[in-house]
């Protein structure tokens, strides 16, 4: 059973364009959204997150939009560039004390189109 | 930089062969995984840790198998490597505060 949800699979997008990328979950016990961004050849690296308590969180061009009453989260990405071309992977964190542990979403490959 | 370090990079092998995956973290970190990466790219959790001598199956049934008898150190291996573990596997630590975990740049096997 998956978890944590995500869409689309692949995404094209223009340069300058903006990039939407969504994911929802189920288990309301989760307390912690990070998104992950992965380069061919190398592993995941945290590129934002998010708390349920805020409803959005933005870092330069990069935005994430929460919905608590939906469960519901999304990343945006402002003014796409070609070296944003990347797999995204949304995260929810659940547990307490040692049983936390991070839940992934299926990623999604962005191509930005130069 | 994320100091967590995996070797080998690529590995191409043949059936039945005895392999370890190897996972080095300098962070001090208590809890580590293994995860699968699909072709597709979807990671899946085979094994995580919370500490020395602490190891755990994670959310997909997997034949290897896991040690933890030092912190730094989470090697992972598959007794008897078979083509259908052919896949990505990506190891990753979070510190105590759990925000934000931290990856290796993963070891590509390959099984002949």
């Amino acid at each position: 059973q998956q978890q944590v949800k995500q869409s689309p699979q692949s995404l094209i997008v223009q340069k300058g364009g903006i990039s939407i990328i969504n994911c929802a979950y189920e288990n309301t016990a989760f307390d912690y959204f990070p998104w992950y961004q992965q380069f061919p050849g190398k592993g995941p690296a945290l590129l934002i997150a998010i708390r349920p308590d805020v409803s959005e969180k933005k870092e330069g061009r990069f935005t994430i939009s929460f919905n608590k009453s939906a469960k519901q989260f999304s990343l945006h990405i402002m003014d796409s560039q070609p070296g944003d071309s990347a797999t995204y992977f949304c995260a929810a964190r659940r547990g307490v004390g040692s049983a936390r542990q991070l839940t992934f979403g299926s990623g999604t490959q962005l191509t930005v189109l130069p | 930089e994320a100091d967590i370090y995996q070797t080998p990079r690529y590995l191409v092998i043949g059936t039945g062969k005895k392999i370890t995956l190897e996972c080095s973290q300098t962070m001090g970190h208590d809890k580590m995984y293994w995860y699968q990466q699909d072709p597709g790219m979807e990671l899946h959790l085979i094994h995580y840790s919370y500490g020395v001598n602490s190891t755990e199956k994670g959310d997909l049934s997997s034949e290897s198998t896991v040690s933890r008898i030092r912190t730094e150190h989470f090697p992972l291996t598959l007794e008897s490597a078979r083509p259908s573990h052919t896949s990505q596997y990506l190891c990753a630590s979070i510190p105590a505060s759990n925000t934000e975990a931290f990856f290796g740049q993963g070891t590509r096997l390959t099984v002949v």
